[in-house]
């Protein structure tokens, strides 16, 4: 069965560094995203992202976030001068082919921000 | 704003056991309902969808059912197995693209 894939699982960064998470989202999606999840927290929406372009965005996502579709198959997040509070488990996912169809979750990249 | 919330916050039943996990969202005007389970430190894993137009949703031992015009949802398990032991999202899309999420309710089922 088909299914999101990120990397690393693990990223440790130093604080105001940049990081970039990748994820190569289910083949024939259209329709990608980013959620995070701080350490004892619900899940919550970061940025989603159709036809090469950013769809929605929540207030988390700020200057400092980017994302990117570089490619036919991958699907980053960027993220420019990291803080502490950065520090969280990022998921991507995707949907088929309208944002009311299921999304479909990554297993997570856990940033670590020192 | 939409809020989503889950009772209860964690839950210990004996193996075999049916239970009811519950979800109420504070604006009913949604598309649909999904809901997911986490292991811990892994991702989300897609149960159920159900859409604002219908009632229920069945899955193997899982049936959810939604009441849109009161806001809740409940996940229904028959004959729980240690294996369910998890943690269940439930979580709602309204306008636009995100899925808002309620903290989730942490099942063990004891052998």
């Amino acid at each position: 069965e088909p299914e999101v894939t990120q990397t690393p699982s693990h990223q440790v960064t130093q604080m105001g560094q940049e990081v970039i998470l990748r994820c190569v989202p289910i083949s024939n999606h259209l329709y990608f995203y980013w959620y995070r999840q701080i350490l004892g927290q619900k899940v919550e929406f970061l940025v989603s992202f159709y036809n090469n372009e950013i769809s929605e965005k929540s207030e988390i996502f700020d200057d400092q976030f980017s994302v990117e579709r570089p490619d036919g198959s991958n699907f980053t997040l960027k993220i420019r001068s990291t803080k502490l509070e950065d520090s969280a488990m990022y998921f991507c996912a995707s949907s088929e082919l309208s944002y009311t169809d299921t999304q479909y979750f990554g297993p997570g990249t856990r940033l670590t921000v020192l | 704003k939409q809020e989503v919330t889950q009772i209860p916050a964690a839950l210990s039943v004996p193996e075999g056991e049916n239970l009811v996990l519950n979800c109420s969202f504070t604006d009913s005007a949604i598309y649909n309902l999904q809901w997911f389970r986490q292991d811990p430190g892994k991702g989300l894993t897609s149960l159920l969808l159900i859409q604002s137009s219908q009632r229920e949703q069945t899955s193997g031992r899982l049936n959810a059912s939604l009441d849109k015009s009161s806001g809740r949802s409940t996940l229904y398990i028959a004959a729980s197995q240690p294996g369910d032991s998890a943690t269940y999202l439930c979580a709602v899309k309204a306008s636009g693209s995100r899925l808002t999420f309620g903290e989730g309710t942490q099942l063990t089922v004891n052998p």
